[in-house]
């Protein structure tokens, strides 16, 4: 049974940082591309950034570039995202979520229940 | 605003048949067919439903269809059921730069 299990959320300060790890297991993890979709309470959702099946591809929303950087250990079967400056509008429920190739163009066939990431002063 | 356009809302009376639209642009719907429509019930993850424009994941009972034509994708959901009540997103790829693009949700109301 595939799992993906999220962590690392909770509350921050503006300006601070935040490390969310995705623990995956159920399938060979180094087979398929992974990535980060947001969904803010009550809204709709917005992809973040993927990582193909060995780091070769990587890329970012426009609206996390530059502060965001995804990462993966294959050998530990994680995902990782590291939020630099984060911003009010960051304050969401960040899901992770398998991709059906090992590419970043398949669509996502398996999503984590979410971490909270709660961005205030 | 989403990339993708969806109805806020729809709704349908059980038995029946409702359709979802998504509008595009040729950029991403118009131009590629990796449309993906997923369901979501409230505080749950979002689930699969219809990708590729129309292939159905093992599971997903066959009143779930779904269809392209130019910057549009829809999803038809025929023979309404109580448990089809909930959220529903397009979601399409919009190259390498952009990557992936998902409407604003419609909330589907059995009635």
């Amino acid at each position: 049974e595939v799992q993906l299990v999220e962590s690392g959320g909770g509350l921050v300060q503006p300006g601070r940082s935040l490390r969310l790890s995705c623990a995956a297991s159920g399938f060979n993890f180094d087979d398929y591309g992974m990535n980060w979709v947001r969904q803010v309470p009550g809204k709709g959702l917005e992809w973040v950034s993927g990582i193909d099946w060995n780091s070769g591809s990587i890329k970012y929303a426009d609206s996390v570039k530059g502060r965001f950087t995804i990462s993966r250990d294959n050998a530990k079967s994680s995902l990782y995202l590291q939020m630099n400056s984060l911003r009010a509008d960051d304050t969401a429920l960040y899901y992770c979520a398998k991709g059906f190739s090992a590419a970043l163009r398949d669509h996502f066939d398996y999503w984590g229940q979410g971490t909270l990431v709660t961005v205030s002063s | 605003q989403s990339a993708l356009t969806q109805p806020r809302s729809v709704s349908g009376s059980p038995g029946q048949s409702v359709t979802i639209s998504c509008t595009g642009t040729r950029s991403n719907i118009g131009l590629y067919n990796y449309v993906s429509w997923y369901q979501q019930y409230p505080g749950k993850a979002p689930k699969v439903m219809i990708y590729d424009v129309s292939k159905r994941p093992s599971g997903v009972p066959d009143r779930f269809s779904g269809s392209k034509s130019g910057n549009t994708a829809s999803l038809t959901i025929s023979g309404l059921q109580a448990e089809d009540e909930a959220n529903y997103y397009c979601c399409s790829y919009a190259g390498s730069s952009t990557n992936w693009l998902f409407g604003g949700g419609t909330k589907l109301t059995v009635l």
